[in-house]
């Protein structure tokens, strides 16, 4: 089956500096790629997704970049703020609905 | 707004007993899942269902099993349960439509097994 790789697993950066997670996957049929954010004791909830006929997608802080070619994929997070502390997960999927997480980033802003 | 609801938040079992953990959702979602959630090892699919009593397992079946006899409800039964069942169990539900299949989860059932 589909094996996702994340990096880092724990991730602090300095509020209004930038975010970056990294995901690996190995199987070059995946075409779905959603981001999802938990923050502490609440449900994991979508922020992002991209499909792969696209490169690149952005939705005001927050922008995803895949590399079908090498097979991985980014989240990158600008300007960031004390209420994106969070784990952040990422997944692939072959059929769009069932998907293979990676383990999680615990991203902490420091004020 | 979509509503995906479990039947606890915290549950403590004895090893050996049978477990049912409830997941109801109210959007009329096809998909529904079963994940668990473990520190270091993200979510991990267990079982899910794409339609009313229809089942596939997912990537960690070994020690559970699932019913879904009402579109609306998927349960997840732990026939014996085992110390190395202890975990956050998290559901969640879909449409099977391709480009809007966004999952959304439940609150999460901290399961504890004695």
């Amino acid at each position: 089956g589909e094996n996702v790789e994340q990096h880092p697993s724990t991730l602090s950066v300095q509020e209004g500096d930038s975010a970056v997670i990294k995901c690996t996957y190995s199987d070059s049929a995946s075409n779905y790629f959603p981001w999802y954010k938990q923050e502490l004791g609440k449900r994991p909830q979508l922020i992002i997704d991209i499909r792969s006929n696209v490169g690149e997608k952005k939705d005001q802080r927050i922008a995803v970049t895949l590399n079908k070619t090498a097979k991985h994929f980014s989240l990158h997070i600008t300007e960031t703020q004390p209420e994106d502390s969070a784990v952040y997960f990422c997944a692939a999927s072959i059929n769009d609905y069932k998907l293979s997480f990676g383990a999680g980033t615990t991203v902490t802003v420091r004020a | 707004d979509v509503k995906v609801t479990q039947s606890s938040r915290y549950l403590v079992k004895r090893t050996g007993e049978k477990v049912f953990l409830e997941c109801v959702q109210d959007m009329d979602h096809e998909n529904m899942f079963w994940y668990r959630q473990d520190p270091g090892l993200g979510l991990r699919l267990i079982y899910f269902s794409y339609d009313v009593k229809m089942k596939e397992k997912g990537d960690i079946p070994e020690g559970y099993s699932v019913s879904r006899e009402k579109k609306e409800r998927f349960s997840l039964i732990l026939e014996s349960a085992s110390t190395n069942q202890t975990s956050m169990y998290l559901c969640a539900s879909s449409l099977r439509e391709p480009t809007n299949n966004e999952q959304f989860f439940g609150p999460g059932t901290r399961l504890t097994v004695l």
